[in-house]
């Protein structure tokens, strides 16, 4: 399996701040990778896709870029609403997750 | 829209069999373009994918549980399910269902709200 490493596992972040996380695969996933937002108790729900397209609706503070084994995820205007934890999503091979990171205000 | 909601037991017995049923909504199961799909979430913990239906019946396992896994489709109702066999507690878990677009990408564009199954005597 694909392994997916996410940093940092947690971040505390103010209102207005940019926000990144990154995502590396253990081996190269070309663009094969998802991002997601999973607030407590909900499904998660899909923010960018294929590393760097947003997903229709999604607020364009959200961005991601990267290929091959790094990506990075950015938020780039922290909103009291994007309080929540972001997975990363290989689709390369059998789809995998990252260990998510835990956004907080 | 469309909407998917999960369905079966919240609590299944060591060595038993889990079976849930996830119900789609504004949408036909039967179209392609889509895998359908169950995911799985350890409390507090990450995002395990467990397998797919395609609407022509062809499934996907993911190999660390494909001796113990079932999926099948209903098309007269709509639905597609899961069998996971020989239970214990460690498949407690929030199960989820989903749609994975198929096409040139790939992603879980839609999930059911989830549901807890805990496994124990």
């Amino acid at each position: 399996d694909i392994q997916m490493t996410q940093s940092p596992s947690s971040l505390s972040a103010s209102v207005g701040d940019r926000v990144t996380i990154t995502c590396q695969a253990s081996q190269d996933i070309s663009n094969y990778l998802n991002w997601y937002q999973q607030k407590p108790g909900k499904a998660p729900k899909v923010l960018i896709y294929d590393a760097s397209n947003l997903e229709t609706g999604v607020p364009s503070r959200f961005s991601g870029s990267g290929s091959g084994t790094d990506f990075t995820f950015t938020i780039s205007s922290l909103q009291p609403e994007d309080i929540a934890t972001y997975y990363c999503q290989q689709f390369h091979d059998l789809p995998t997750f990252g260990g998510g990171t835990k956004v907080e205000i | 829209q469309v909407q998917l909601q999960e369905s079966g037991p919240g609590l299944v017995k060591p060595s038993q069999t889990l079976s849930l049923t996830c119900t789609v909504s504004g949408g036909s199961i039967s179209s392609g373009g889509y895998y359908w799909s169950w995911i799985r979430q350890h409390p507090g913990k990450g995002l395990d994918y467990i397998g797919f239906i395609y609407y022509t019946g062809n499934t996907y396992y993911n190999p660390s549980l494909k001796s113990r896994v079932i999926i099948s489709l209903d098309t007269s109702k709509n639905q597609f399910s899961l069998k996971l066999s020989s239970v214990t507690a460690a498949d407690t878990a929030v199960y989820y269902c989903a749609r994975e677009r198929s096409s040139r990408v790939h992603y879980f564009d839609y999930w059911g709200q989830g549901t807890l199954v805990t496994v124990s005597s």
